[in-house]
């Protein structure tokens, strides 16, 4: 069973909120990734790293940030929300890039 | 041509029947394939990984790999009304360092 964690699960916030929302694999994967997923649409890849201090956009453009400091930890930053962000966000991770990746529970983000 | 196509759907079969997904990939340097399902409003969840030629079976799902073809299936034997979800097809191709996922079939068993 993978243990990676999101929190919140779920988050409605005013726009022009910064949000941040975290998650955390205790695997010691080094590849870690965020996507976005509308209601019964696409995965969509918006950042992924490599390691420690390695940050890529993905192929969706999108306004949030990303760092990854610590191994175990890849939070993703929207520093102004706005209603075109509400989405659900899902976190993954592997420890090869030939492995399956496996993902967290998501966060639902619903700005208002 | 999207990198990964899946057969659109939705698709539906009765209690007990066979699910047949299918999955079609343009890169012939892929490597690794898998298959997740996903139910609405949850993350996917990983139910086979396949590397090589063949068939490789996991209590009633099949994973079936033709590299020469490039598509991999997924069959879902004695379907009950609990595998109604969609299903995502995801390809590590040659090149790539991430995988393409396809656009998912929604699959419901009817009781």
């Amino acid at each position: 069973e993978a243990d990676i964690y999101q929190t919140p699960r779920y988050l409605v916030i005013g726009t022009g909120k910064k949000i941040t929302l975290e998650c955390s694999q205790t695997m010691g994967h080094d590849k870690m990734y965020w996507y976005q997923q509308d209601p019964g649409m696409e995965l969509h890849l918006i950042h992924y790293s490599y390691g420690v201090n390695s940050t890529e956009k993905g192929d969706l453009s999108s306004e949030s940030t990303v760092s990854r400091i610590r191994t175990e930890h890849f939070p993703l930053t929207l520093e102004s929300a706005r209603p075109s962000h509400t989405s659900q966000y899902l976190c993954a991770s592997t420890g090869q890039e030939n492995q399956p990746q496996h993902f967290g529970d998501g966060t639902r983000l619903s700005i208002l | 041509q999207k990198e990964v196509e899946q057969n659109s759907g939705p698709l539906s079969v009765p209690e007990g029947a066979i699910a047949s997904l299918n999955c079609t990939y343009s890169d012939r340097g892929s490597q690794s394939f898998f298959w997740y399902r996903q139910y609405s409003g949850k993350s996917p969840e990983l139910i086979m990984s396949i590397y090589s030629n063949g068939d490789k079976e996991d209590g009633r799902f099949t994973a079936q790999l033709n590299k020469a073809s490039q598509y991999v299936s997924l069959l879902i034997r004695d379907s009950q009304p609990s595998d109604s979800a969609t299903y995502l097809c995801a390809v590590k191709a040659g090149s790539a360092r991430q995988l393409t996922f396809g656009s998912g079939t929604q699959l419901t068993v009817l009781p």
